[in-house]
């Protein structure tokens, strides 16, 4: 099982908007919509930012949004912060070989 | 208000085993499961396997099968996962997740534990 691929980094001034893409495959993200997004900070434990594709945990920011398309989910953050600043990871239920496969990761650096 | 509390840090030798336990508290044990997820230094996260405590039914990533084994303590609301035949490459920071049986996210973390292998 092939990790989803995501773009290695993402920069952004304060106050814009930026996207993060998630592709995967027919056996995971582009069948199921059990994608789910996770923000983690330098030596952190990673968080729930988005699951089920677009939905929000209570606490966490209307700033982040998601989406899907095909094999390719993604994740937007607007009005981005210093405090956005951080990995980001997405992971989806896969049919094949586990349960869940995770993304490698999107650094977001505002500029 | 949920919490996951892991173990504290280890130093393994290679060719040995180490077992991280995850105490959890509040309801978690009677409606959740507990993955364990892997992150090696500078790398990305990696799901290992998990385990439902109320069915002590558990599941593998391929990678790991016949190297890592996942159990639950249900009197202690503890998930312990150990994995044996260590190496150098498994030097990493282990995360155990909370997640329900059939929502396949994770909504709390422990806060990690670093297992280093070194001879």
């Amino acid at each position: 099982q092939s990790a989803l691929t995501q773009p290695a980094s993402v920069s952004g001034s304060p106050g814009q908007s930026i996207t993060i893409s998630c592709t995967g495959t027919s056996s995971d993200v582009g069948t199921y919509n059990s994608v789910s997004w996770y923000q983690q900070h330098p030596g952190k434990a990673p968080k729930l930012m988005i699951y089920d594709v677009s939905n929000r945990p209570s606490g966490v920011s209307n700033r982040f949004s998601g989406s899907k398309s095909d094999n390719t989910a993604s994740l937007t953050i607007s009005g981005l912060q210093a405090e956005d600043e951080a990995d980001y990871y997405c992971t989806s239920y896969t049919s094949i070989s586990s349960l869940y496969v995770f993304g490698t990761g999107t650094k977001v650096t505002v500029l | 208000q949920v919490q996951l509390v892991q173990s504290g840090a280890e130093v393994k030798k290679p060719g040995s085993s180490v077992k991280v336990s995850c105490k959890a508290s509040g309801d978690t044990f009677s409606s959740y499961g507990i993955s364990w997820v892997r992150q090696a230094p500078g790398r990305g996260l990696e799901w290992m396997g998990s385990i439902i405590p109320i069915l002590d039914i558990a599941d593998y990533a391929q990678k790991f099968q016949g190297r890592v084994t996942i159990t639950a303590d249900k009197s202690t609301s503890t998930a312990y996962m150990e994995l044996s035949s260590l190496r150098s490459e498994d030097t990493a920071v282990f995360f155990c997740a909370r997640d329900r049986p059939g929502d396949f996210y994770f909504d709390y973390w422990g806060q990690g534990t670093l297992v280093t292998v070194s001879s």
